[in-house]
Order: C-alpha cells, then structure tokens, then sequence
C-alpha cells in the first residue's frame, strides 16, 4: 500500500552537531516531497522540497537529499539548534485521478541537547 | 499577513452536537484542505478544495462536510460528532491544487465526549 514512513521516531543531537532525518516512502509514482518542521502547539511549516528529477537540493542550513532507486528521503539539518527542536515530517506527492495527494509520513521528533 | 487562522483554537463537543470549524487565508491562495492530525498517523486529508466553487473529498471525508464560501475561508461542518473525531485539524491553503507547497493554519484541538 501508500505510505511515508520515518526510520526513527525520536532523535537526540547535540546543539552544533549535525541532524539527520530518515524518511522511506513506497510509491515509486511520487513526483514531488517535502519537508515540514512542527513546533509544539503549531501548524506544519514548510521547510524544503524537492521534484523528483532532483538527487539533492539545499537550502539555509537544511539538505535534502532524494534516492529514488531505494525510495529514501533524507533532511540534513547543519549545526542544529535548539530552536531546531520539533517534529519533522516528511510529505510525498503522489498523482490521483482527481487530485493530487499527498501523503504525510508519522513524524521523527527531533530534541537538541544544549 | 496573517497567513492562515482557524477558529476556535479548542473546542470540546458531546456526541451527537455538530459546529463548524472555521478557517480563512490572506496570501490570495487558490486551493485550501482540511486535515486531521492523530498520535502515529501523521496528518490525513478530509477535504480539499482546489478553487473557489469547488470541493472534494480526500483520504478520510466520512462524517465531515465543507464549504467553500469564497477565496479566502474554507469551513469544516461535524454534523454528529463522534468520539473516532477527536483530533487535531488543520486547514492548510496553497498556490495551486497539485506539486505545491501548503502553508498551514495553528489548528484546532477538538475533543468529544
């Protein structure tokens, strides 16, 4: 069946050191993902996306990294923060006959260790 | 811009009472979507709506109806609230109904009894 799933529900960093998020999806028909970052008592906010004729695109202080052949999805967030502390999910797109869905995987909770 | 906001921010219902769940954006957005957002379950499709005057149904519709009223606001009716319906909501609006980014409201709490 659909799904996006994360390798790690929780990860521990220490603040400087370098965080990297997993994500697995299973359609091989996704054309695009994303990445959103949601902080305790809030809504997702978008942090990076990728199209699926990219291997890897960069944005400030955050990679996103696309392996289409093992379907793995992966956000590298440089020198983490603890305001980097959330919850990450990882979303593809995937087309349907009507609409476009997308499919949000279950989270990796990030905590950063001052 | 205030973005996307929802109303009420917590809401608690006894089975069987309906409302309405509210939700408006200023960035002039064409689609809008409802959500559901459970422990494990990542965020879930309710509703969607890729223009004004039109809406349909996404991954989990059942017991949910919608109105787009205009542009901006994009409303989530439970006609009989159920327990299977506590959850988190969020409305989320974007540019255009596929391969784009969403940009989502603080959500509402909603707890039934």
């Amino acid at each position: 069946g659909e799904s996006v799933g994360l390798h790690l529900p929780t990860l521990s960093v220490q603040e400087g050191d370098n965080s990297i998020i997993n994500c697995a999806y299973s359609n091989s028909a996704s054309d695009y993902f994303i990445w959103y970052k949601q902080e305790s008592g809030k809504g997702p906010q978008f942090i990076i996306d990728i199209r699926s004729n990219m291997d890897k695109r960069q944005g400030q202080r955050v990679t996103v990294l696309l392996n289409k052949t093992v379907k793995h999805l992966s956000l590298q967030i440089a020198a983490t923060q603890p305001g980097d502390s959330a919850v990450y999910f990882c979303a593809e797109n995937i087309r349907k006959t009507s609409y476009d869905k997308v499919i949000f995987g279950p989270g990796t909770s990030l905590s950063v260790i001052p | 811009n205030a973005g996307v906001t929802q109303t009420p921010k917590f809401q608690v219902l006894k089975t069987g009472q309906s409302m309405t769940l509210q939700c408006a954006q200023d960035m002039n957005h064409n689609s809008m979507y409802w959500y559901r957002q459970d422990p494990g379950m990542g965020l879930r499709l309710i509703y969607y709506s890729a223009s004004e005057g039109t809406t349909d149904k996404g991954e989990v519709p059942n017991g949910y109806n919608v109105s787009r009223l205009n542009k901006r606001e994009f409303s989530l009716r439970l006609e009989s609230a159920a327990p299977s319906q506590t959850s988190v909501y969020f409305c989320a609006s974007g540019l255009r109904a596929s391969t784009d980014t969403q940009y989502f409201g603080p959500g509402t709490r909603l707890t039934v009894l």
